[in-house]
């Protein structure tokens, strides 16, 4: 069954800390995994986009990395601020079909305080 | 910022009632999609169109029909709600000569109390 989960479910930091946020999927066959950043109350927005080939990826203070082989993604943010108060999602497609399918992730709710 | 749009954001109704959820999108994208999402867990499609007078079937069943009569438009439309359908729906379109690299951009979202 192709799922995909995050961990931890919630996670609270103090502003100008990092964290790393987890992803494991059991997707197959696999074509790309996105972090999407879901502001409360407003539709999902996405930091970045890796394909099988790509082990790394920036976006400023956000870094994604994906081991392709163990099927294990994860999102680090550097320097916390208030602003980075979201849920993160995984979201993993598939190339099964013309679709591209997705699958989501139920999300890890990030607190950032002051 | 994507342009892409969703009203009303906010809706409360009464069991039994018609309602049509809006998406409209001015990026030109053939592909356009409705997800709905409780607290807490994931998004689960429930239509999707691949371009005008395409629509198809998610994977989560769902009581609600659409229609794509123009590209830009999407219209979500529940005959008679009913507290079961008390969710946050979302709408998102993406361009399909993208390869890989395809991505949804999301509206801000209708969450929808059906009382």
């Amino acid at each position: 069954k192709n799922q995909v989960e995050q961990s931890p479910q919630s996670l609270i930091i103090l502003e100008g800390k990092n964290c790393t946020l987890q992803c494991n999927y059991t997707v197959s066959p696999f074509s790309n995994l996105r972090w999407y950043k879901q502001d409360t109350g407003r539709g999902p927005v996405s930091l970045t986009i890796m394909t099988f080939s790509e082990n790394t990826k920036s976006n400023g203070r956000y870094t994604a990395t994906l081991d392709a082989d163990t099927k294990q993604s994860s999102l680090h943010i550097t320097a916390s601020q208030l602003s980075d108060s979201a849920s993160y999602i995984c979201v993993v497609s598939d190339r099964g079909s013309t679709l591209g399918r997705l699958y989501f992730g139920r999300g890890t709710q990030l607190t950032v305080w002051p | 910022e994507a342009d892409i749009y969703q009203t009303p954001r906010y809706l409360v109704i009464g069991t039994g009632k018609k309602i049509t959820l809006e998406c409209s999108q001015t990026m030109g994208h053939d592909k356009m999609y409705w997800y709905q999402q409780d607290p807490g867990m994931e998004l689960h499609l429930i239509h999707y169109s691949y371009g005008v007078n395409s629509t198809e079937k998610g994977d989560l069943s769902s009581e609600s029909t659409v229609s794509r009569i123009r590209t830009e438009h999407f219209p979500l439309t529940l005959e008679s709600a009913r507290p079961s359908h008390t969710s946050q729906y979302l709408c998102a379109s993406s361009a399909s000569d993208r390869g890989p690299a395809e991505t949804q951009y999301f509206g801000p979202g209708t969450r929808l109390l059906v009382l």
